[in-house]
């Protein structure tokens, strides 16, 4: 299995902060990243597919990087309204597909 | 736009079987491959399995928690998937989304498995 390490597994910040979280793989994905927004009681929401391609509707302060093991997810300037939890996941032709252990994101 | 309703969660003894559903619209159902995740209270998400598009073969994928014991099925004609849990435990408990190919999740069905 390939297994997606996701660093931190919390943060606090304050609003109009830079935010940043990372995902590790184990195994070569290329770019098949997603990285979703989840908040307590809902399901999770897709932000960011393929890496980087931002999901229609998603504001642009939020952007990812990355290709192979390593990869990022940005949030330019934090909002009140970003306060969630973030994973990351892979979809890799190896199954499974695999999520990383979440990011909780709350406001200083 | 699309929508996905799951449906059928409930309360089910270890052991017991259950199946949910997902009702989907607002895109071609037959031409996406159809997932199904799971989370634990408190924990984060996981894969649970896949079922291909006909035009794909229609086989379904489990993870290995699950394989053996949930089927992942498909009617087109109703734009409905199901996933049938048979031998319950209770590390199944956990709230279960469908999602579509490109990652559409619906709001979940609680399944709970408790003596």
């Amino acid at each position: 299995d390939i297994q997606m390490t996701q660093s931190p597994s919390s943060l606090s910040a304050s609003v109009g902060d830079r935010v940043t979280i990372t995902c590790q793989a184990s195994h070569d994905i290329s770019d098949y990243l997603n990285w979703y927004q989840q908040k307590p009681g809902e399901a999770p929401k897709l932000l960011i597919y393929d890496t980087s391609n931002l999901e229609t509707g998603v504001p642009s302060r939020f952007s990812g990087s990355g290709y192979g093991t390593d990869f990022t997810f940005t949030i330019s300037s934090l909002q009140p309204e970003d306060i969630a939890t973030y994973y990351c996941q892979q979809y890799d032709n190896l199954l499974p597909l695999t999520f990383g252990g979440g990011t909780k994101v709350e406001i200083k | 736009e699309v929508q996905l309703v799951e449906s059928g969660g409930g309360f089910v003894k270890p052991g017991e079987s259950l199946r949910i559903s997902c009702a989907a619209s607002g895109f071609s159902f037959s031409d996406e491959w159809m997932s199904w995740a799971r989370q634990a209270p408190g924990r984060g998400l996981e894969w649970v399995g896949h079922i291909k598009s006909k035009v794909h073969g229609g086989e379904a994928d489990y993870a290995a928690p699950v394989k053996g014991r949930f089927i992942i099925s498909r009617d087109d004609s109703e734009n409905t998937v199901y996933l049938q849990m048979n031998s319950l435990k209770t590390e199944d408990t956990a709230v279960y989304y469908c999602a579509t190919d490109h990652w559409n999740w619906g709001q979940g069905t609680l399944v709970t498995v408790s003596s």
